[in-house]
């Protein structure tokens, strides 16, 4: 079955520390899709990046930056030079190939808290 | 291009009582979702949209939840009547094509009491 972890529930830094939220992801097929989406305390979902799966190249924006390994079915996202305005709730997902509706199967979220 | 707009942006009622939520997606976009989140959680899948016909509704509460699409552009989402338990923010999102980012709103914060 499709599945999506981020095991660290909570992670609190202090400004400008680098900081890393895990990802994994479980599906059997080959061809899938995965975001990060960020949600800061004003509620909305904003989306950050989408990686299709034949794409292992890493990708930069910024102070942002994602690790996807296939090997470990892992697509993890690193923020450089933390700043406060990073604290926010980020959800990694997965487009379920295996779905014809194409939706997304949902990690249940990190809580970055940035301090400063 | 606008986003994704919502309403109301909070609304608190009584249990066994009536709400309503409006969603206006982006323009163009003929997917369209609602999602339930409760605190601490992820997003979860009520409806979806393919213009104005039903594409997926198994997780949609439909003793309490209705949801309709009119026209392929607007959306309501109700519920009737409400329980304690459906206090969370309601959120809904639009995409253009398969596999493209979801455009959420603002979601609305419902508590129920």
């Amino acid at each position: 079955a499709q599945k999506v972890t981020q095991a660290q529930t909570e992670i609190s830094v202090v400004e400008k520390e680098d900081v890393t939220l895990d990802c994994v992801y479980e599906t059997r097929d080959t061809t899938y899709y995965l975001f990060w989406y960020k949600q800061p305390p004003s509620g909305e979902l904003v989306f950050l990046i989408r990686r299709n799966s034949f794409d292992e190249q890493n990708e930069i924006s910024g102070r942002y930056s994602w690790n996807f390994q296939k090997s470990t079915s892992s697509f993890n996202f690193t923020i450089t030079a933390s700043q406060v305005v990073d604290s926010a709730v980020y959800f990694c997902a997965l487009s379920d190939p295996m779905d014809s509706n194409y939706q997304l199967i949902w990690g249940a979220g990190t809580k970055l808290i940035i301090k400063p | 291009e606008a986003g994704v707009a919502q309403s109301p942006r909070y609304k608190i009622i009584e249990k066994r009582q009536s709400v309503a939520f409006w969603c206006n997606p982006i323009s163009g976009h003929a997917t369209l979702y609602w999602y339930q989140q409760i605190l601490g959680q992820g997003p979860k899948l009520l409806i979806q949209f393919q213009n104005n016909g039903v594409v997926d509704d198994s997780q949609l509460p439909k003793d309490r939840f209705s949801a309709e699409r009119l026209k392929g552009v607007d959306s309501t989402l109700k519920i009737q009547p409400a329980k304690l338990e459906d206090s969370a923010v309601y959120l809904c999102a639009s995409r253009t094509r398969q596999n493209s980012p979801l455009h959420f709103g603002n979601g609305t914060r419902l508590t129920v009491t």
